[in-house]
């Protein structure tokens, strides 16, 4: 069974101060990693997806690599508005059904 | 571009009753699948449609869960009869295969509470 953990479950950063994610997971056939952002109240905005050991995507303030077991979100020098819950998730050799991690709360204080 | 889009947002309903979901996909995107989150959990996979069938139920926690994609446009979720362990968020996501691979889009999710 796929299984995706994300550390920590809580980030409480200062403006500015840059920091990393983790997504450490579990698939048979990997097929994609996902990162998503979700505001409260909102469903999961897509951010990136990752589909070989290596790879690595930039959008803005964010950064997210690849390796054969985890997946990093960098953000660097956030901002307020960066403030949300970051999912992870994996497709994998099963299908196209997408297996999510608990989710990382940053914070992000002015 | 229209996004994923769900209707109810918030539904309130008694134990015992149905609810009806609906979900209309992002125009021209022949998978379709439903999520749930009940409170303090991951967000757990339900279903997925490719067009009007249905290619993976696994996630269908009982028989009181019946969806359906009527000639692969919208789909609907029915819970009957509620239960409270039915509250939590629907989520609809939407997905195409091809050059972009399988980016997955969500919806902003259907908040269902069984009181």
């Amino acid at each position: 069974e796929d299984q995706v953990t994300q550390s920590p479950e809580a980030l409480r950063l200062q403006e500015g101060e840059s920091s990393s994610l983790n997504c450490s997971y579990t698939v048979s056939g990997l097929r994609g990693l996902f990162w998503y952002r979700q505001d409260p109240g909102k469903g999961p905005e897509f951010l990136f997806t990752l589909y070989s050991a290596g790879e690595e995507k930039e959008k803005e303030r964010l950064k997210a690599t690849l390796t054969k077991k985890e997946s990093f979100l960098h953000i660097t020098a956030p901002k307020p508005e960066d403030s949300a819950t970051y999912l992870c998730a994996v497709t994998g050799a099963a299908g196209n059904k997408l297996t999510f991690g608990g989710g990382t709360r940053v914070l992000v204080k002015p | 571009e229209a996004g994923v889009t769900q209707f109810p947002s918030h539904s309130v309903i008694e134990k015992g009753q149905t609810v009806t979901l609906r979900c209309d996909p992002i125009s021209g995107h022949d998978n379709l699948y439903w999520y749930r989150r009940v409170m303090g959990k991951e967000i757990k996979f339900l279903l997925h449609f490719v067009k009007e069938s249905k290619q993976d139920e696994s996630g269908m926690p009982n028989n009181r869960f019946l969806a359906e994609r009527t000639g692969g446009t919208y789909s609907t979720l029915k819970v009957q009869p509620a239960e409270l362990e039915d509250s939590g968020v629907y989520f609809c996501a939407s997905s195409q295969w091809g050059t972009s691979g399988n980016t997955i889009y969500f919806g902003e999710g259907s908040w269902l509470t069984v009181v």
